[in-house]
């Protein structure tokens, strides 16, 4: 057990929908990353935050967003969904983020199908 | 720009026989460098990782790796291998300062008995 929480496990949604994913870090990590993974695009890096403000964008698309709160759990959007969004979801967190290359503790995921 | 080669999509390697896995990276510096594993339906979880020092490093479940700066690599190797090792394993770089890690496409063991 990483310490990570997401929720939901599984999401189950049609075309044009939105959704919410949310992550709680490891008690004390002031960083949270989003990653995509599917199998035709392997892991990918969407977004960075670091104690409540955004620190760095990956290939996340305008539909897509994300916010860390005070209580740094964090939440990713996912808006006018398409079939191709199908994929798991991963949050991961870190100590700091903000420098260095701290390991990332990674969450089990949500596994999001577009109908 | 800075990217993460793993060069074998998937290996097959029978259960109690030696294990390496290839990567490779592009980066002028030396990189911080990760070895990630992913159990079927799991997240990842941290093998083990180089910053500096002893380029041998070991890391948890009896893996190890080795970074060798000339041929800008990071293996991961284990002597004899587990049905339980069976996952997909990811080699990540961190490099150029803006603190997010480049990841490797993944390589998927698959185990004999």
């Amino acid at each position: 057990d990483s310490g990570v929480t997401q929720t939901p496990k599984h999401l189950i949604t049609a075309t044009g929908q939105r959704v919410t994913l949310r992550c709680s870090p490891r008690s004390g990590d002031l960083s949270v990353y989003w990653y995509q993974q599917s199998l035709d695009q392997g892991l990918q890096f969407l977004i960075q935050y670091y104690n409540g403000e955004e620190r760095a964008k990956g290939n996340i698309l305008e539909r897509f967003s994300a916010q860390q709160f005070p209580d740094l759990h964090s939440e990713l959007n996912l808006s006018s969904l398409e079939l191709g969004d199908s994929a798991l979801y991963f949050c991961a967190s870190s100590v700091t983020g903000a420098k260095g290359y701290n390991e990332q503790f990674f969450g089990p995921g949500t596994r999001l199908t577009v109908l | 720009a800075q990217s993460v080669t793993q060069p074998d999509i998937h290996i097959t390697v029978s259960e109690g026989a030696s294990l390496e896995l290839r990567c490779n990276y592009s980066y002028g510096a030396t990189p911080y460098l990760f070895w990630y594993v992913q159990s079927p339906g799991q997240g990842l979880q941290l093998l083990l990782k180089y910053f500096s020092g002893d380029t041998l490093v070991q890391g948890i479940k009896g893996f190890e790796a080795e970074f060798k700066r000339s041929q800008s690599s990071f293996n991961l190797r284990k002597p004899s291998v587990h049905w339980s090792d069976a996952a997909e394993y990811f080699c990540a770089v961190g490099a150029g300062g803006n603190y997010q890690l480049i990841w490797g496409a993944g390589t998927k063991l698959i185990i004999k008995p």
